[in-house]
């Protein structure tokens, strides 16, 4: 059973554009989230978080969204450059339960010029 | 900046041999997590450690797979004997016990023939 659910398995952007990547989840005990940027052949690198009593982080051109009532997150990049081009990661975790992520199946973002 | 380190990063053997992956944490990292990828399930947690203990390795075959933190620098990963379905490619993060982010190696990618 997924818990973290990332329904579309890619995702193509012009330069300069908006991208929203999207996640949903079913387990409402989840109380952080994380979204990772993975390049071929590499491990999968942090990118930003939030906490369930926020809905929205800021980072420079990202800003992850959650919605609570709805179970669902999002990430948006904006203006999108060539060097977002990966496989992005949302995962989720019970925060003061444990220490295991549970990862969604990732969507592949390409952005073209 | 501090990596977390796998070894080897490829590795193509046939069915039925043995298999040993390596991991060095980040120095100071006290929690040590085994990841899958896979294309079907994304990153899959294995088994994780916390100041060498195993605290969870419900997502691991028993038969076959086997984890363990012989020193706080190293970690192992063996399948014995590995199958064509094992695989896939193979990451270890660290981090520290109840703060994130966990942060990855590069993975080891195996191939069983």
């Amino acid at each position: 059973d997924q818990q973290v659910k990332q329904n579309s398995p890619s995702l193509s952007v012009q330069e300069g554009r908006i991208s929203i990547l999207n996640c949903d989840y079913t387990n409402s005990m989840f109380d952080y989230f994380l979204w990772y940027k993975k390049y071929p052949a590499e491990g999968p690198t942090f990118l930003i978080s939030i906490s369930s009593i926020k809905d929205k982080n800021e980072d420079g051109r990202f800003t992850v969204f959650l919605n609570k009532s709805a179970k669902h997150l999002s990430l948006h990049i904006v203006p999108s450059q060539p060097g977002d081009s990966a496989v992005y990661f949302c995962a989720a975790l019970r925060a003061y339960n444990t220490d295991k992520l549970i990862f969604g199946t990732g969507t592949r973002l390409q952005v073209f010029p | 900046d501090a990596r977390v380190t796998q070894t080897p990063r490829h590795k193509v053997t046939e069915m039925g041999q043995e298999v040993t992956m390596r991991c060095q944490p980040i120095l100071g990292h006290n929690t040590v997590f085994w990841y899958r990828q896979t294309m079907m399930q994304g990153l899959e947690l294995l088994a994780y450690f916390r100041n060498r203990a195993p605290l969870d390795d419900s997502g691991m075959p028993k038969d076959r797979f086997s984890a363990e933190m012989p020193d706080a620098t190293l970690a192992t990963l063996k399948i014995q004997p590995s199958e064509p379905r094992d695989s896939a490619v193979y990451f270890c993060a660290s981090g520290l016990q109840s703060s994130q982010p966990q942060h990855f190696g590069d993975g080891t990618r195996l191939s069983i023939l």
